[in-house]
């Protein structure tokens, strides 16, 4: 089966960097997403991995090692509205069109 | 503009009455899926659609129907709605590549409540 784990939640300070990290378990791998999703909104698409490595996106980076089963969201510079939760999901090849989502991490930015 | 809509987007309903909720995308996407979204269970996939006349069920796909006649709608069907199915349910859409799903657009939501 797969698992997903990514911390509850987090705080952070306003100008300041933080680092959302997800682990999981899957049998057959092939790529992890990160999501923003602000309160009773709809989750926005921000990152992409298939291959190790960091993936750079203006104030946004996402990390990935397949070897630990490892990826992180890098956010810097926050700001108020990056307060939201982060979700991470990944895609199974054994597991057809399946997307299989974390339980998502809210991060709280304070002034 | 690229989107998904979905509709309505709050629903209070009554056990047993069945209801649809509307999913379309105007991208042309092949790959669309339903997720309902519980508090301490995060989003869940209840049924997907590779392509028209296509689908298969997700992690939750109990107490559900859904069809894909057509490439840009996607609806979801409660034959038979009761209070375990109030949730917040969201629609998406991508881009597929034989098995590959690339990231996924949501639609805005649908609050459903089942009294």
């Amino acid at each position: 089966g797969q698992n997903i784990d990514q911390p509850t939640e987090m705080t952070a300070t306003e100008g300041a960097i933080v680092q959302i990290n997800c682990t999981y378990q899957t049998s057959g791998f092939n790529g992890l997403f990160w999501y923003q999703q602000h309160a009773g909104e709809a989750p926005t698409f921000l990152s992409y991995n298939v291959l190790d490595g960091l993936e750079e996106k203006g104030r946004f980076s996402s990390f990935l090692s397949r070897s630990k089963g490892y990826s992180y969201l890098l956010l810097k510079e926050l700001q108020m509205k990056d307060s939201a939760s982060y979700l991470c999901a990944v895609r199974d090849q054994n597991q057809g069109g399946k997307l299989i989502f974390g339980q998502g991490t809210e991060l709280s930015v304070k002034p | 503009e690229a989107q998904v809509t979905q509709n309505p987007r709050y629903l209070i309903t009554v056990t047993g009455k069945k209801l649809t909720v509307t999913c379309s995308q105007n991208m042309n996407h092949e790959y669309m899926s339903w997720y309902r979204q519980d508090p301490g269970l995060g989003l869940r996939q209840i049924y997907y659609s590779m392509n028209v006349e296509v689908t298969d069920k997700g992690d939750v796909p109990e107490g559900y129907k859904v069809s894909r006649k057509e490439k840009r709608n996607f609806p979801l069907i409660l034959e038979s709605p009761s209070p375990n199915q109030t949730s917040l349910y969201f629609c998406a859409s991508s881009v597929r590549q034989g098995d590959i799903i690339y990231e996924q657009y949501f639609g805005p939501g649908t609050r459903l409540t089942v009294t």
